[in-house]
């Protein structure tokens, strides 16, 4: 019973390197998200999927890029990597439930930690 | 836009003491409120939620009530234990915004010592 999993747990990268940060789900999740994390701010929605082959971009999508190929996983690529993308990321995901998808709770994974020096 | 805010933390408490932690929200439409938990080291999970005003949620002892007239999901506890120590994020989920996304507030850290 997985549920969502991301990889790695931790990195510590460059400046300008580039890295993808994994998340695959075992429930046959339609709706698949990225957030990010900061100290005293919440998280903040970065991209988001509501199935197979769509994705958008949500509240802080620069300098990231995601695909969603399959049901099960959707990736977060950073291209250049900047000492401001230093956060922890989650990926959550959830079903909608007929008629209102609002009532779902969105589950999530333990998180990448990202520092970028 | 529609956000949610909560007090700031941390929330220090002796075990046994009670729990208040506010948290209001502005969002158009009907918004499905949550409450999340987030352990150290690990992700957030889901701890109660509700759905339409003047729902109760409820789970492990921590209850929230929906209160469309004052905006609020304040969450509760009668007798905390160490174990509560955590991040508290309250949370709205809208159908036709973004996804579906949940938009949080900023997180209320609670220590509570033996």
């Amino acid at each position: 019973n997985a549920g969502v999993t991301q990889t790695p747990k931790f990195r510590i990268l460059k400046i300008g390197q580039s890295m993808t940060l994994q998340c695959t789900q075992d429930m046959n999740h339609n709706y698949m998200y990225w957030y990010r994390q900061d100290p005293g701010m919440g998280l903040k929605l970065i991209y988001y999927s509501v199935g197979a082959g769509i994705t958008d971009k949500g509240e802080v999508p620069n300098g990231y890029n995601v695909s969603r190929s399959t049901t099960e996983d959707f990736p977060l690529r950073l291209e250049l990597a900047a000492p401001s993308q230093t956060s922890v990321y989650f990926c959550a995901s959830s079903s909608p439930v007929a008629g209102s998808s609002n009532n779902s709770p969105l589950h999530f994974g333990n998180g990448t930690r990202l520092t970028v020096t | 836009g529609d956000s949610v805010t909560q007090m700031e933390g941390p929330v220090t408490l002796s075990e046994e003491a009670f729990l208040t932690i506010n948290c209001t929200y502005t969002a158009t439409g009907y918004p499905s409120l949550f409450w999340y938990v987030q352990y150290p080291g690990e992700g957030l999970q889901l701890l109660l939620k509700a759905t339409k005003a003047d729902d109760k949620g409820s789970n492990k002892g921590f209850e929230a009530t929906y209160r469309k007239e004052t905006t609020s999901f304040h969450l509760e506890k009668g007798s905390v234990q160490v174990s509560d120590s955590a991040v508290y994020f309250c949370a709205l989920r809208k159908t036709y915004n973004q996804g579906g996304k949940l938009i949080f507030g900023q997180g209320t850290e609670l220590s509570v010592k033996p």
